[in-house]
């Protein structure tokens, strides 16, 4: 079953708008990861947040972390058409179990010029 | 350029044809895993591997086999594939011995089994 769980699935908004994008997650988790994807393309990182950390920035992107609802939100600041893409959140786990990663649904983004 | 590589791009086969998806990366990394993603489920990790010789199930291992004799390859093996293993897949491979640092993606195998 997926961990992660993205919403909205889908966004549309304007350029210059800000997009936010959220990740549930049911576990407890090492770090959270945000991933982006244009269409049938290889997922490239964007932003890595570890379970002691609550907030963290890149360039225009903000990312939180609230490890006591198990949920985290990517902010995209004054979008711009080119970011137009799907975006994943991806929790990883370290216990005895295993070290896996595991992706959520992804929130499509459509930014209109 | 540091990148991950796979091969072939695209593939169409028939039922039951053995089939290897290749993986290669040239940053020295510990960490490779494999996904398959399909519309509605996002990518869910078939194997990974911490390091050479060591491999793991992931989410849905079955119909797949993998192995990581030397540390940049990662090939996927599908011994005898069916339509439903039709999906998009991408290996991915990070530094640190597991999920603990970004991942790099490679470009996406399609593969259709017919």
């Amino acid at each position: 079953s997926q961990q992660g769980e993205e919403d909205p699935q889908a966004l549309s908004i304007q350029e210059g708008e800000n997009a936010t994008m959220n990740c549930s997650y049911k576990t407890s988790i090492n770090n959270l990861q945000w991933y982006r994807q244009n269409s049938g393309r290889g997922l490239v990182h964007l932003i890595l947040i570890r379970s002691n950390e609550r907030e963290k920035h890149s360039g225009r992107l903000r990312v939180t972390l609230d490890t006591s609802k198990k949920s985290s939100s990517l902010l995209i600041t004054a979008s711009r058409a080119a970011d137009t893409a799907s975006y994943f959140c991806a929790t990883a786990l370290y216990n005895n179990a295993g070290n896996m990663l595991t992706f959520g649904g992804g929130t499509r983004l459509m930014v209109k010029p | 350029e540091a990148q991950v590589t796979q091969n072939p791009r695209y593939l169409i086969t028939v039922t039951g044809k053995k089939l290897t998806v290749t993986c290669s990366q040239n940053m020295n990394h510990e960490y490779m895993s494999w996904y398959r993603q399909d519309p509605g489920l996002g990518l869910r990790q078939i194997y990974y591997s911490m390091n050479v010789e060591v491999t793991d199930k992931g989410d849905v291992p079955e119909g797949y086999k993998v192995s990581r004799k030397e540390k940049r390859n990662f090939p996927l093996i599908l011994e005898s594939p069916s339509p439903n293993q039709t999906s998009l897949y991408f290996c991915a491979s990070s530094l640190s011995p597991g999920p603990y640092n970004e991942q790099f993606f490679g470009p996406g195998t399609r593969l259709t089994v017919l």
